[in-house]
């Protein structure tokens, strides 16, 4: 079975500085993975995904996420942190079996200080 | 423009309801989901369906029920509404394909049982 650990349910940054959010998995086959973010009252909007090939992986408003096969992770970087990254931050694991179902994190509240 | 759109934002019911929620994607996917999103346990699937009348369960079926009549819609039953089903219900599709196994998510429908 698939799971997701992210650590640290809360996160928070100054304006300007490193934001690091933690994705550890757990799969029996080579995983697929995901960070999505969700903003206040919103549905969930896909950031970027790991499939197959380069290990970096870039995604929209600056956001990368580098696959570590033999640590199991998959770690959310943004060098400098934005008033608008506040949202919450899911990460996300798929065997590309039934039906591409995802299996989620807890999630990691982004506060972003002024 | 992508979209998967959920038929109520926010919905009242009464404990022992029957409550039906909506879900349709225009973007011709196979792939349907239903999430439950409950803080601090980030999203876990109710049902999924890879295809018309096709339904699999997920982590968390109990009291809930999916009907899929139409490739583009997908239906989540609340038989008899109970105050432990209030949460946030999200709805997904993606396509088949190990190359495409994003998932889009709808704005969710926040759902209140009293």
């Amino acid at each position: 079975a698939q799971s997701v650990t992210q650590l640290g349910s809360h996160v928070s940054v100054s304006e300007g500085a490193l934001v690091l959010l933690r994705c550890n998995y757990s799969s029996s086959v080579p995983p697929y993975l995901f960070w999505y973010v969700q903003y206040p009252n919103q549905g969930l909007q896909l950031l970027l995904k790991y499939t197959t090939g380069a290990t970096l992986v870039k995604g929209i408003n600056g956001f990368e996420a580098e696959f570590k096969k033999s640590e199991t992770s998959f770690h959310l970087t943004k060098p400098s942190a934005h008033m608008s990254d506040a949202a919450e931050y899911f990460c996300a694991v798929s065997d590309g079996l039934d039906g591409n179902k995802l299996v989620f994190g807890a999630g990691t509240i982004l506060r972003v200080k002024s | 423009d992508v979209k998967v759109t959920q038929s109520s934002r926010y919905l009242v019911k009464r404990t022992g309801e029957k409550v039906f929620l909506e879900c349709v994607q225009d973007m011709d996917h196979e792939n349907m989901f239903w999430y439950r999103q409950d803080p601090g346990l980030g999203l876990r699937l109710i049902y999924f369906s890879y295809d018309v009348k096709m339904k699999e369960k997920g982590d968390i079926p109990e009291g809930y029920s999916v009907s899929r009549e139409k490739k583009e819609r997908f239906s989540l039953i609340l038989e008899s509404a109970s105050t432990n089903q209030t949460s946030m219900y999200l709805c997904a599709s993606s396509a088949v394909g190990k190359a495409n196994t994003e998932a889009f998510f709808g704005q969710g429908t926040r759902l209140t049982v009293v």
